[in-house]
């Protein structure tokens, strides 16, 4: 079935530092790819989405490239704040699968001052 | 629109006790959905639902029940409830079952002695 697989965390990181969390997938057909991030406490919401082969989803200076010859949807950031330390979980979205949302274990990011 | 909501924001319960969490949105969306999540387990489908009426199973539905007997509403039953179940709970929205977007609620955490 589909799954996803994303890095162990948790990362620790200074201010100001770059940013890579891996992700990759295994699906058949064409999923839609996701990145949703849980803050201390909260919810999820999600960040950024790509619905297609080299879509780049894009939000609060984050970004991830949907790349099917890989199958990653790796998550970027160039500089990263205190304010963005949470939990960020990669996920999928697959009409194969009856559109259920799967998704990564979650990689924890501390970004320490 | 207050999105997804959930009550309540923490319950313990003693084993073999059954209890109901409830969610509720108010974004007529058809589509919604709980979850379980697990320390290093990310965030595991319980039920699903893609309308007024319909429900289903998810990855792992054994020991709750679902119903939806109105689009607002759908509240998960423990039955019998064992340690085991000690999660937070998440329920979860979208639009229709092909909608990106997915809404959640707060969660609920649940202890089980």
């Amino acid at each position: 079935g589909d799954s996803v697989t994303q890095m162990e965390g948790p990362v620790t990181l200074s201010e100001e530092a770059f940013l890579t969390i891996n992700c990759t997938y295994t699906a058949t057909g064409y999923p839609s790819l996701f990145w949703y991030v849980q803050y201390p406490g909260e919810g999820l919401q999600l960040l950024l989405k790509a619905t297609k082969a080299d879509d780049k989803g894009s939000n609060k200076g984050f970004e991830a490239t949907y790349r099917k010859e890989t199958t990653s949807f790796h998550l970027e950031k160039g500089s990263v704040q205190v304010s963005d330390s949470a939990v960020y979980f990669c996920a999928l979205k697959n009409s194969n699968s009856g559109y259920a949302l799967n998704f990564g274990k979650g990689t924890s990011l501390l970004v320490t001052p | 629109n207050a999105g997804v909501t959930q009550t309540p924001k923490f319950q313990v319960l003693k084993t073999g006790q059954s209890m109901t969490l409830q969610c509720a949105q108010d974004m007529n969306h058809e589509y919604m959905s709980w979850y379980r999540q697990d320390p290093g387990m990310g965030l595991r489908l319980i039920h699903y639902s893609v309308g007024a009426g319909i429900t289903d199973q998810g990855e792992v539905p054994n020991g709750y029940n679902v119903s939806r007997s109105t689009t607002e509403d759908f509240p998960l039953r423990l039955l019998s409830a064992a340690p085991s179940q000690t999660s937070v709970y998440f329920c979860a929205s979208r639009s229709g079952v092909s909608t990106d977007t997915q809404y959640f609620g707060p969660g609920t955490r649940l202890t089980v002695l």
